[in-house]
């Protein structure tokens, strides 16, 4: 099983929709969570952390689910510059790797007109 | 405020060259890391370093040499490239802290070509 696993889309969403982009992770003793996103040919860039309790910035709203291994980004009001990538990231905090992230492979967003 | 550079930002080279790749940063970061990221792979850690003279392996080092003499530089350097080896090398680093504040600032990355 993969560490971290993210449906790959493409998700192809008119302008003002609202998407959902789920995660798994496999180790339970992961420990700090993200979304970062990625323009074609670009850096990936920290999007948002993601906390226990749900968090939302924006338009954007992560949730973690602890128990089922589980976090969900949520864009609302869809708009064309959030056509990216939109990478899962969980944190390695265990052996001697603390600090280290796993990263999924991606969500593809693509916003249309 | 350049943050986190990369060079080159494009490089080709033949099956058994030796090839070097430079990352630099501005921030005096603790950690640094080196990424490869392929179709169908993502983001794969190949070395990391969690200060200068301090480097370790990560999922995919086999191929692959660090340094870090200097806390601001960790070149990446491939002993002799392999076709497997034609990726986007991204370079990251981080501030040392809890892990709370884990935020990693990439560079710009590093298109390679090996034929």
């Amino acid at each position: 099983r993969k560490e971290v696993e993210q449906d790959p889309g493409p998700f192809n969403v008119p302008e003002g929709a609202t998407v959902a982009f789920n995660c798994t992770y496999s180790n339970s003793a992961s420990q700090s969570f993200f979304w970062y996103r990625q323009d074609c040919r670009k850096e990936p860039k920290l999007l948002m952390s993601v906390y226990s309790s749900g968090n939302e910035d924006g338009r954007f709203t992560a949730q973690l689910n602890r128990a089922s291994q589980y976090i969900s980004l949520l864009i609302r009001d869809s708009k064309l510059s959030d056509s990216a990538t939109y990478l899962c990231v969980v944190n390695m905090n265990y052996g001697g790797s603390q600090g280290n992230l796993i990263f999924g492979k991606g969500t593809k967003l693509s916003v249309k007109p | 405020d350049a943050g986190i550079t990369q060079s080159p930002r494009y490089k080709i080279t033949e099956t058994g060259r030796q090839v070097t790749l430079m990352c630099h940063q501005t921030w005096s970061h603790s950690y640094m890391f080196w990424y490869r990221q392929d179709l169908g792979h993502g983001l794969r850690l190949i070395y990391y370093s969690a200060a200068a003279d301090i480097t370790d392996k990560g999922e995919v080092p086999d191929g692959y040499v660090v340094s870090r003499s200097k806390t601001e530089n960790f070149p990446l350097t491939l002993e002799s490239a392999t076709r497997s080896q034609t990726s986007v090398y991204f370079c990251a680093s981080r501030a040392s802290g809890t892990l709370s504040y884990n935020e990693q600032f990439f560079g710009p990355g590093t298109r390679l070509t090996v034929l």
